[in-house]
């Protein structure tokens, strides 16, 4: 079946621009996350759902990140106002029920910010 | 902040070697200790998921072991092949926290023909 699918690939922008990151979860999986990989460092929890409630965003790095999650499936990470430290791999992931399992993990979405 | 350890960074062997990287985390509240592949341009794909102490795994030529009480995961690699190639992230959930995973740094695995 299909996996985690997100859009765009690649994504280069420019400072102070916003931008929108898209995951599409495998089907039926009720719990969603977002993590981000920055050069050199390790994959940062951002945000999770369950079903289209996010028990914990404590990730989110400002009030710049947001994040929804809308008819349990589809979801989108926007970034306002993009800085350079915003740059790096932006990688969803899906799992069936949530509660420390498996996660299946999109191919991400590498942001550049000049 | 809830640190985990992966070494070696990088490591570079010949093809045939057998290898083995290490996953230090903290123990306390533990729930579920789990290794990925990632390979380049590719998505990070699911290896073990792993929660009990004593806990041994394995698929084809790679196996894992876990330590609950003293908080170290081991993965081994038996004659590496150049398409192991790859960085090998360990991550931990806890029961406080259940659904989000706090990842290592990764080991980067070159596999040499």
């Amino acid at each position: 079946g299909a996996g985690v699918s997100q859009s765009p690939s690649n994504k280069v922008t420019e400072k102070g621009k916003d931008v929108e990151l898209r995951c599409d979860p495998i089907s039926g999986h009720t719990a969603l996350y977002w993590y981000r990989q920055s050069l050199g460092q390790g994959l940062e929890f951002l945000i999770y759902f369950q079903g289209n409630s996010a028990p914990d965003k404590s990730g989110l790095p400002s009030d710049r990140f947001s994040a929804e999650r809308t008819g349990g499936s589809v979801s989108t990470l926007t970034i306002q106002r993009t800085q350079q430290e915003d740059s790096a791999v932006y990688l969803c992931a899906s799992s069936p029920r949530g509660e420390g399992n498996e996660q299946f993990f999109g191919p991400g979405t590498r942001l550049t910010v000049l | 902040i809830l640190n985990v350890e992966q070494s070696p960074q990088s490591l570079h062997v010949q093809e045939g070697d057998s290898t083995n990287f290490t996953c230090s985390f903290p123990s306390s509240n533990f729930y579920a200790l789990h290794w990925y592949r990632w390979e380049t341009a590719k998505s990070p794909e699911a290896l073990f998921v792993m929660t009990l102490n004593g806990d041994e795994k394995k698929k084809g030529r790679i196996s894992a072991t876990l330590n609950t009480k003293e908080g170290y995961s081991y993965l081994y690699i038996k004659g590496s092949q150049p398409e192991d190639s790859a960085t090998y992230l360990c991550a931990f959930s806890r029961g406080s926290t259940l659904g989000r995973l706090y990842f290592g740094r990764g080991t980067q695995l070159t596999v040499w023909p």
